[in-house]
């Protein structure tokens, strides 16, 4: 299974872009990139993902590098609801159903 | 509102005790997934379900027994509570995968919080 190396805590400013990195260095060419977040006591929430091109919708956009080893999500506009634990996940194609492996991913806290 | 339903939010309990908890969605997704999230391990896949009438094992199945007789519905028992199974558990739902693989995102409940004394 691929594994996903993210720092542990960042902090960002109200109002800035948060700028998550992951690595991702031994993911396979039909391994897709996942972004998950889980705010306290809710739910993993899904945010985006992407196999190559790089994605955006209405939370976030998502950055891939060429070689496909690394990957940073952006949060364009950070707001105080943006802070969370954000994870970045290799999606395991059909490997029990495609399961999401979380690591320990990066806490995030948006401050005024 | 359409989405992804778990009952109960918080459960107390004794060991020995059988206890299901329940989880609804009304995507009709064909997959859905139990998870259970503890300190220090993230979340964990405890079993998995691609359709009605199949059902397959996670990482961390033992002690546990699910069933899924309609597409909607997945619940999870615990046959003989044991403390260690004291957690946060989540189920989540996919779309069928067609094509490639990986490329339906899975979407949670809120979780139920299971305490065994």
């Amino acid at each position: 299974d691929a594994k996903t190396t993210q720092p542990t805590s960042m902090d960002c400013a109200e109002g800035r872009a948060a700028n998550l990195p992951c690595n991702h260095s031994t993911i396979s060419g039909n391994e897709y990139v996942y972004w998950y977040r889980q705010i306290h006591s809710q739910g993993p929430q899904y945010i985006i993902h992407g196999l190559k091109n790089n994605e955006t919708n209405e939370m976030a956009s998502l950055i891939i590098t060429e070689d496909r080893k690394s990957s940073t999500l952006i949060l364009p506009h950070a707001t105080l609801r943006d802070t969370a634990v954000y994870y970045c996940i290799v999606r395991v194609e059909g490997n029990q159903g495609g399961k999401l492996i979380f690591g320990q991913g990066t806490e995030l806290s948006v401050k005024p | 509102d359409a989405g992804i339903t778990q009952s109960p939010r918080y459960k107390i309990t004794e060991t020995g005790r059988q206890v299901t908890l329940m989880c609804h969605q009304t995507w009709s997704h064909s997959y859905m997934f139990w998870y259970r999230q503890d300190l220090g391990h993230g979340l964990r896949l405890i079993y998995y379900s691609a359709a009605a009438d199949i059902t397959d094992k996670g990482e961390v199945p033992d002690g546990y027994v699910v069933s899924r007789s309609k597409t909607e519905n997945f619940p999870l028992t615990l046959e003989s509570a044991t403390r260690s199974q004291t957690s946060v558990y989540f189920c989540a739902s996919s779309g069928q995968m067609e094509g490639q693989a990986g490329n339906q995102p899975q979407h949670f409940g809120d979780g139920t919080r299971l305490s065994i004394l």
